[in-house]
């Protein structure tokens, strides 16, 4: 089974400061690890996705993430805030199962940005 | 390309009522998933269909399913429903058979009084 798991279900920072969100991932494969956005009312925007290439991936908006085997871990981040950054952020995780595709998301983490 | 697209946008029925919910994929898209996200649970896995079959499925009662035409549009119908079943549901396309980023629709919220 597959699990990831976000510590922090809510994140304040201040504009221009740096954003970091966590997420942890347990899988017995090779995990594909993925970050998406949603804002209010809205469905979930994919930010970057991670597929067993380049460990650093960047992707929109600024955002970048990193995978680290060795912690489990593909935290998010974005050098400096913007008001529009806030929103909901959930890591997810993707497994093969019955020959399909299946994602499985942690809780998300609420991002306040303040001037 | 169009983005997928998902009707109704909102839906209020009453318990015991059944409802039936669409998702237009993207384009050449053959993978279409459901999500239903509620405050409690967060977002969980429905089903899965690639063309017109269900390859997964997720640990719902019975009351959920769903199906998939050969245009690849689908529906997910939910009979008998209760008061717990109000939630935002998410369709998804994807355009591979493997792991490949989903993309999402805006979701239909569905109110159960």
């Amino acid at each position: 089974a597959q699990s990831v798991t976000q510590l922090g279900s809510h994140v304040s920072v201040s504009e221009g400061a740096l954003v970091l969100l966590r997420c942890n991932y347990s899988s017995s494969v090779p995990p594909y690890l993925f970050w998406y956005v949603q804002y209010p009312n809205q469905g979930l925007q994919l930010l970057l996705k991670y597929t067993s290439a380049a460990t650093l991936v960047k992707g929109i908006n600024g955002f970048e993430a990193e995978f680290k085997k060795s912690e489990t871990s593909f935290h998010l981040t974005k050098p400096s805030a913007h008001m529009s950054d806030a929103a909901e952020y959930f890591c997810a995780v993707s497994a093969i199962t019955g020959g399909g595709n299946k994602l499985t998301f942690g809780t998300g983490t609420q991002l306040k940005v303040e001037l | 390309k169009a983005g997928v697209t998902q009707t109704p946008r909102y839906l209020i029925k009453t318990r015991g009522q059944q409802v039936t919910l669409s998702c237009s994929p993207i384009s050449g898209h053959r993978s279409v998933s459901w999500y239903q996200q509620t405050p409690g649970q967060g977002l969980q896995f429905l089903f899965e269909y690639f063309s017109e079959t269900q390859r997964n499925k997720g640990n719902f009662p019975g009351r959920f399913s769903g199906r998939q035409f050969s245009n690849s549009r689908s529906e997910m119908n939910v009979s008998t429903l209760e008061l717990g079943d109000s939630a935002l549901y998410l369709c998804a396309s994807s355009d591979l058979a493997g792991v490949e980023e989903q993309y999402f629709g805006p979701g239909t919220r569905l109110t159960v009084t």
